[in-house]
This record gives C-alpha cells, structure tokens and sequence, in this order.
C-alpha cells in the first residue's frame, strides 16, 4: 500500500503557537497531498508539493518533501481555534489514486 | 456550482437489504472517487473511475458494485449490506490540478 503514515496521531497546543505533523511514505511519488477534515465533514484540500520541489508555502501553512527520506511535513502557523481537525497526508503515484493514513488529530486551545 | 453532492446524507440498513449511494459533480471532472472512513482511519479506496464507461477496483472492493452512468454521475451499490459495511462513505472528483475534491459524505449504519 502507499499510503501516508502520519505523526503524532495527536497535537494539542495553544492558539497561537505552531503545530507540526510529519508524513512518511514507501515507495516513489509523483506528488504528495495534504488534507484537512473537520469533525463529520469531507477532505478538504490543503496544499500539493510535487516530487521536485522540496518545500511550499500557502497562507500559514508549510510543507516540506524529503524523497530521500520519503517524509514529508506539514506546519501550521500561528494556529486559530478553527484549525483543529484532522490532518492526513496522500501521497500520489501516477495513478492518482490517494491513499490515506490515519491522520493527526490537532486541537487547538484558546 | 454545487461541487460533489451525495445523498442519501443517512442510512440505516438491516443485513441483507440492498442500496445504492449516489454521487455526482457539476464540475466536469473526469475521474471520480469512492471510499469509505471507519472510526479513527484515513479513507479506503474502494473503486474508482478514471473516465465515463470505466471503473477500477480500489483496496477494499469486496460487497461493492458501481456505475459511472455518466460524467456527472458514479454510483456504489451494496447488494447485500453486512454490518462490517457500517461507514462514512465519500465521493470525490479529482480537479485539473490533480488534486481530489470531496463531498460531504453518507453515514451508513447496517444492524
């Protein structure tokens, strides 16, 4: 299977500092996915980062991408109470099919 | 645009009863998605199509069929449902960007 395996399965921290979860993956990618689900709701995309780029920003949000090491990471910055949920990485071989791990539950406290 | 629809939103079956999930995006995607969430687990793929006319199994296919009637529309049917096919189930398209966009999602309880 080459689904992402996420860590920590949990995060609790203070609204304002930053929350980092890291992703691990098998074998070669073409590009790895990160998604947000809040509680009883679909995925929500978040970012993409492609084999060959090693790191991208979007709003407060950075990911990085070690093929070498195949892990990826996710950082939210200065998290907002509307920032917990669960956080999963895909990783995403030609196929397109993604393929999920269990996730990082973050809860952010005010 | 709605985006990906999905209904039933509820369902609870008996063992044995038969159903049918319907799913279906107004973005003229090509590809389109099902999986299914148990508690505390990332998402399974249990089929998907690549185009209109063609489907593939995904990881957990068994006691499933579907139909991709056309662009807008793909559908998972339970013939039998048994209570291990107790889930969320979601529907996704996958955008121009390669990305996958996802629909609200149907919770399915079999007693």
């Amino acid at each position: 299977s080459q689904q992402g395996e996420e860590d920590p399965q949990a995060l609790s921290i203070q609204e304002g500092e930053n929350a980092t979860m890291n992703c691990s993956y098998k074998t070669s990618i073409n590009n790895l996915q990160w998604y947000r689900q809040n509680s009883g709701r679909g995925l929500v995309h978040l970012i993409l980062i492609r084999s060959n780029e090693r790191e991208k920003h979007s709003g407060r949000l950075r990911v990085t991408l070690d093929t070498s090491k195949k892990s990826s990471s996710l950082l939210i910055t200065a998290s907002r109470a509307a920032d917990t949920a669960s956080y999963f990485c895909a990783p995403v071989r030609n196929d397109y099919k993604l393929s999920f791990g269990a996730g990082t539950t973050v809860t952010v406290r005010a | 645009n709605a985006g990906v629809t999905q209904t039933p939103k509820f369902q609870v079956l008996k063992t044995g009863q038969s159903m049918t999930l319907q799913c279906a995006q107004d973005m003229n995607h090509n590809s389109m998605y099902w999986y299914r969430q148990d508690p505390g687990m990332g998402l399974r793929l249990i089929y998907y199509s690549a185009s209109e006319g063609t489907t593939d199994k995904g990881e957990v296919p068994n006691g499933y069929n579907v139909s991709r009637l056309n662009k807008r529309e793909f559908s998972l049917r339970l013939e039998s449902a048994a209570p291990s096919q107790t889930s969320v189930y979601f529907c996704a398209s996958l955008t121009g960007a390669d990305t996958q966009y996802f629909g609200p999602g149907t919770r399915l309880t079999v007693l």
